[in-house]
């Protein structure tokens, strides 16, 4: 059974840094796109970062380039979002999100979500 | 990486057709038949209901179907059903590895 658990959300200041992680199983990690996809409250779905299968390449949201790096260690089955300088903004429920293989065109497994809040 | 434009809200009542569009650009929607439907519920994940435009992946109902024409995606659900009121979400490829939502849409059934 596919499994993708995030954890690392929390309450944080503005411009204070936070890193999430998302544990996986059930499948063979390194042969799939994955990717960070976040929700604020009441709003709809914003896709965040992805990164290709060996970790070589990455692509961000406008917003978050320079801010967020996603990266993930094939080696512990697991993908990782750095944050740094966060917004009021930037607070939302952040998914974990795996596209399938070999045709990565969209997201067929999610978790269940971490509560990341930016606030003073 | 504009949002993709749905309406807020679409409401029928129970075995009516609803459609919610889906309204991109060439730079996306219309370059790419790369368009998926994922429907939530409160408080839960979303979930893939259709994907390349028109495929709907196993297990998923075949009230539900995609289709589109120029920039514009469409999803329609058949013989609306109660456990259907949910949010509705589209996605396009956006070119150079990036991916871009719609709004959402709020189904309500009557």
């Amino acid at each position: 059974e596919v499994q993708l658990v995030e954890s690392g959300g929390g309450l944080v200041q503005p411009g204070g840094s936070l890193r999430l992680s998302c544990a996986a199983s059930g499948f063979t990690f390194t042969t799939f796109w994955m990717a960070w996809v976040r929700q604020a409250p009441g709003k709809g779905l914003e896709w965040v970062a992805n990164i290709q299968p060996d970790g070589t390449a990455q692509y961000y949201l406008d917003s978050v380039k320079g801010r967020f790096t996603i990266s993930r260690d094939n080696a512990k089955d697991s993908l990782y979002l750095q944050m740094i300088s966060l917004r009021a903004e930037d607070t939302a429920v952040y998914y974990c999100a795996r596209y399938p293989s070999p045709n990565p065109y969209y997201f067929d497994y999610w978790g269940q979500g971490a509560l990341v809040t930016v606030s003073s | 990486q504009s949002a993709l434009t749905q309406p807020a809200s679409v409401s029928g009542s129970p075995g009516q057709s609803i459609a919610i569009s889906c309204i991109g650009t060439s730079r996306d929607v219309g370059n790419y038949k790369l368009v998926s439907w994922y429907q939530q519920y409160p408080g839960k994940a979303p979930k893939v209901i259709i994907s390349d435009d028109t495929k709907r992946p196993s297990g998923v109902s075949d009230r539900f179907s995609g289709s589109k024409s120029g920039n514009t995606a469409s999803l329609t659900i058949s013989g609306l059903q109660a456990e259907d009121e949910a949010d509705y979400y589209c996605c396009s490829f956006a070119g150079s590895g990036t991916w871009v939502f719609g709004g959402g849409t709020k189904v309500t059934v009557l």
